[in-house]
């Protein structure tokens, strides 16, 4: 298995402002995503965050709304810009282990933003 | 691309009931597939999946699936279940596209179990 922690765990932030979801793992993984459980919804894949290189978007994200540093094969961050109430949700990290071919996913951040 | 179905969005049943979640795929090629659970106010768990061999699945607290690639299907079984299994239940494909992995959620089945 894979221990994933992420931070804030919670966060209430004001409209307009910004945040950075922190994701450690406790070993070194290929392959490192983020995605998005609104309210109610399933999870969506935002992008994968690639070691050294600019983050792959999936459609409807934009990396000047949700930029994604990924420095090394352990860490990863999301910020959330300029947020709005529609940006309220659950941003999960996730990881990808070759052995075992099976994604773990961190316990999430959950946002409301007012 | 791929997708995925999760055909019923709110199940309920009564403790000792049998239980049967549909889950199909779009997909032509090799997929990975999984099944995660979601308890009130938890994170995601990981509660069986299926890569290669046997079609028949056995995952964690009785839970299994079978794969049935003429039908796209990969749907979750469970003889009795419990009030615990109260929970939202997601399946879940990997496809490994030009080397990168790619998971696609359904949009889950919320499981009520009544005592």
């Amino acid at each position: 298995s894979a221990v994933i922690s992420q931070k804030p765990s919670r966060d209430i932030c004001q409209r307009g402002t910004s945040l950075t979801i922190q994701c450690q793992v406790d070993s070194q993984v290929t392959m490192m995503f983020w995605y998005r459980q609104q309210p109610g919804q399933s999870l969506t894949l935002i992008a994968t965050a690639n070691q050294g290189s600019e983050a792959t978007y999936e459609s409807g994200f934009v990396i000047d709304k949700f930029p994604i540093s990924r420095p090394n094969l352990t860490f990863s961050t999301l910020t959330v810009s300029n947020m709005s109430p529609e940006d309220s949700s659950i941003y999960l990290c996730s990881v990808y282990r070759d052995s075992g071919n099976t994604i773990y996913f961190g316990e999430g951040s959950w946002l409301t933003v007012v | 691309a791929q997708s995925v179905s999760q055909h019923n969005h709110h199940v309920i049943l009564s403790e000792a009931a049998s239980l049967e979640l549909g889950c199909n795929y779009s997909y032509g090629g090799t997929v990975n597939l999984f099944w995660y659970v979601q308890y009130p106010g938890q994170h995601l768990q990981l509660l069986l999946k299926y890569f290669s061999g046997d079609p028949l699945v056995k995952g964690i607290k009785g839970f299994e699936a079978e794969f049935i690639k003429s039908k796209f299907s990969f749907n979750l079984r469970k003889p009795s279940v419990q009030w615990s299994d109260t929970a939202e239940y997601f399946c879940a494909v990997n496809v490994n596209s030009g080397g990168y992995q790619k998971v696609t959620f359904g949009t889950g089945t919320k499981l009520q179990v009544i005592p």
